[in-house]
């Protein structure tokens, strides 16, 4: 099925450094999500953007969407040994189905 | 104000065996939309269900049925079952309709194997 081409797949980084990850597609999305999703669990939702070029925080998180509406991207700050998991991007046009890509591992050296 | 909760937790099924899972979507949502993860991937669509109608599927074969009742809750059946469908079963709620973008708040999965 088509999924968002979401990079890097993995990154290993030390405690406070800063992290950056995006997401493009072929096709628009009238919304940007990102989710966190930690082992055996359900993703979990960290921000939502619903307007082109928006720019949007979540404490030491930041995302944005682009403004050709194909691509986002989540940037975050002062990493710290709780924000390993895996990150997730999503696409969402009307009508509620989302389309995920594969996810970017993320995980922190202490 | 309750989340989205699932049932079982986990599940080991035979290959040919017939499987239902259970979601309750959280408070105040009419729309429920199952997705299916394999390991080390994102997750897939399904279908989705708006007030008791199917409003959308995914790629998925017609072995993969779902439900939803008067009180939004949803299942997910799935028949003849084959070892590819192992994965983790995700149902996600949310708030308005079919036409609208409305965030999906995801529950925590039920795993399942076949053997």
């Amino acid at each position: 099925g088509q999924q968002l081409n979401q990079s890097p797949q993995s990154m290993f980084i030390q405690e406070g450094e800063d992290v950056s990850m995006n997401c493009t597609s072929s096709s628009i999305f009238n919304t940007w999500l990102w989710y966190k999703q930690d082992p055996g669990e359900g993703p979990v939702l960290l921000i939502a953007l619903y307007k082109a070029g928006e720019l949007t925080s979540n404490g030491r998180l930041t995302a944005q969407f682009g403004i050709t509406r194909k691509d986002s991207f989540l940037n975050i700050s002062a990493s710290i040994p709780s924000d390993v998991g895996i990150y997730f991007c999503a696409g969402q046009r009307y009508g509620n189905k989302l389309v995920f890509g594969a996810g970017t591992i993320l995980r922190v050296k202490s | 104000e309750t989340g989205v909760t699932q049932s079982p937790t986990h599940l080991i099924k035979t290959r040919g065996q017939q499987v239902t899972l259970r979601c309750s979507s959280q408070s105040g949502h009419n729309t429920v939309s199952w997705y299916q993860q394999a390991l080390g991937q994102g997750p897939q669509f399904i279908f989705q269900y708006y007030r008791e109608e199917e409003n959308g599927r995914g790629n998925f074969p017609p072995r993969f049925s779902g439900l939803q009742f008067p009180n939004y809750s949803s299942e997910l059946n799935v028949n003849a079952l084959e070892l590819d469908d192992s994965a983790l079963y995700l149902c996600a709620s949310s708030d308005g309709g079919t036409t609208s973008t409305d965030t999906q708040y995801f529950g925590p999965g039920t795993r399942l194997t076949v053997l």
